[in-house]
């Protein structure tokens, strides 16, 4: 069964910074491009990174750029976000999510159960 | 950036109805358009993709259509279990800027 399972979530004050994790199993993890969505709280969904299954391409959404870092450890399968200069409008649940088709097109059938970040002093 | 536009924000239809969702781009994508569900405390689902590509274990009922910056998804026999929020997806834009509209809640009347 593929699995996507998130950590790394928590209360952090306004300028602090949060890694968090996405742990994959149960397929090829290096063939997949991965990516990480936010959900505000009774808001819609708002993409955030993204980054091709061999990890050399990456790619941010407006709001993040020069403060995320996406990242991913093919050995370990396992995807991270650095969340560095958190502000409140950060506070969310972040999701993980792999492409539908190895080596595909950004779209994506299989999400994980999301991880809260909360920015707050 | 290319904007995203879903109508009508909200959607209420009897069972067994129809259910008509509509999603513009700013610009053209081509068929790089996906749609996905979303029910209250889960994680998205992911129906079409290419525009028109029911994604594994979706039901005929949903089916999507369009190309360029006007799309559909169509809910043909809505069922209970079909309520929730709805957005659409772009994948187009290149560098890679993926985009989300800002949803379509299909309530059950």
């Amino acid at each position: 069964e593929v699995q996507l399972l998130e950590s790394g979530g928590g209360l952090v004050q306004p300028g602090g910074s949060l890694r968090l994790s996405c742990a994959a199993s149960g397929y090829t993890f290096s063939t997949y491009a991965m990516t990480w969505v936010r959900q505000a709280p009774g808001k819609g969904l708002e993409w955030v990174s993204a980054i091709s299954a061999g990890g050399g391409d990456k790619y941010y959404a407006a709001s993040v750029k020069g403060r995320f870092t996406i990242s991913r450890d093919n050995s370990k399968n396992t995807l991270y976000l650095r969340l560095d200069s958190l502000r409140g409008d950060d506070t969310a649940i972040y999701y993980c999510a792999r492409a539908t088709i190895a080596y595909g097109d950004y779209h994506f059938n299989t999400w994980g159960q999301g991880t809260l970040v909360s920015v707050s002093s | 950036e290319i904007v995203m536009t879903q109508s009508p924000a909200t959607l209420s239809v009897s069972p067994g109805g129809r259910a008509t969702l509509s999603c513009r781009a700013s610009k053209s994508v081509t068929v790089n358009l996906a749609w996905y569900q979303q029910k209250p405390g889960q994680a998205p689902r992911l129906l079409i993709y290419g525009a028109s590509t029911r994604a594994t274990g979706i039901p005929a009922r949903f089916s999507g259509s369009g190309s360029g910056t006007e799309f559909t998804l169509t809910i043909s026999s809505l069922q209970s279990e079909d309520f929730g929020v709805y957005y659409c997806q772009q994948y187009y834009n290149w560098p890679l800027a993926l985009s989300f509209g800002a949803g379509t809640k299909v309530e059950i009347k």
